[in-house]
């Protein structure tokens, strides 16, 4: 399989924990994005990357939230102290450099706070 | 105001049927723009990207951009059941970072 993937699937974690997910981006791609869904909504952008580079934060992402992309390669999203209300699925896309910048999304990691 | 409206549905549909999604939007810098298909439970698969303004067609798909109107939509001829899922709308000014979705149209196709 080829395409962006996410690890893990699922994540059940408690309040005050801390949590990280892993992406694995299309093998060519340069630029890796962080994306956010809660239930009945469409993703909101988190951040992105241009190969090592943090080029871009969103002011969703709280002080909470740090993503790395070590070697411009797999990125991470840690999230800590959870709060109830960071239960969304974080989905991570891929893309080339402009002007070819057709992102394509991982599955999904699915977060539950309890 | 939302930088993208979308309606959300749902809309069902008979197989066969032609479907008509659209989304409004009120950031003239956009240029970029896409649609996303999703089942539930799994991440938004690309289905079709316009750079500006015109058609693009693909397949049983056609997606259409007015700038001037702040207007976009997807087409889908001869619907099928598989094709039942939540379609959303993307769009940006300055490619796939920071995209702006619509909320999801919940598409269901009877057989």
């Amino acid at each position: 399989d080829t395409g962006v993937s996410q690890n893990p699937r699922h994540k059940i974690t408690k309040r005050g924990q801390n949590v990280t997910f892993r992406c694995d981006p299309i093998s060519e791609h340069n630029r890796l994005y962080w994306y956010r869904q809660t239930l009945g909504q469409g993703p909101e952008f988190l951040t992105y990357f241009q190969n090592e580079a943090q080029l871009e934060k969103s002011r969703l992402l709280s002080d909470r939230f740090s993503a790395e992309r070590p070697k411009g390669s797999f990125s991470t999203l840690e999230i800590q102290r959870t709060e109830q209300g960071d239960s969304a699925m974080y989905l991570c896309a891929s893309s080339l450099a402009p002007p070819n910048t057709e992102a394509f999304f991982g599955q999904g990691t699915r977060l539950t706070v309890v | 105001q939302k930088e993208v409206e979308q309606d959300p549905g749902p809309l069902s549909v008979p197989e066969g049927a032609i479907v008509s999604l659209n989304c409004t939007y009120s950031n003239s810098a956009f240029q970029y723009f896409m649609w996303y298909r999703q089942y539930s439970r799994k991440g938004p698969e690309l289905l079709m990207y316009t750079y500006s303004s015109g058609n693009k067609e693909d397949g049983r798909f056609t997606a259409q951009v007015d700038k001037s109107s702040k207007y976009i939509s997807l087409f889908i001829r001869d619907s099928q059941p598989s094709d039942s899922a939540t379609y959303l709308c993307a769009m940006s000014e300055t490619g796939a970072n920071n995209l702006f979705f619509g909320t999801g149209t919940r598409l269901t196709v009877i057989p």
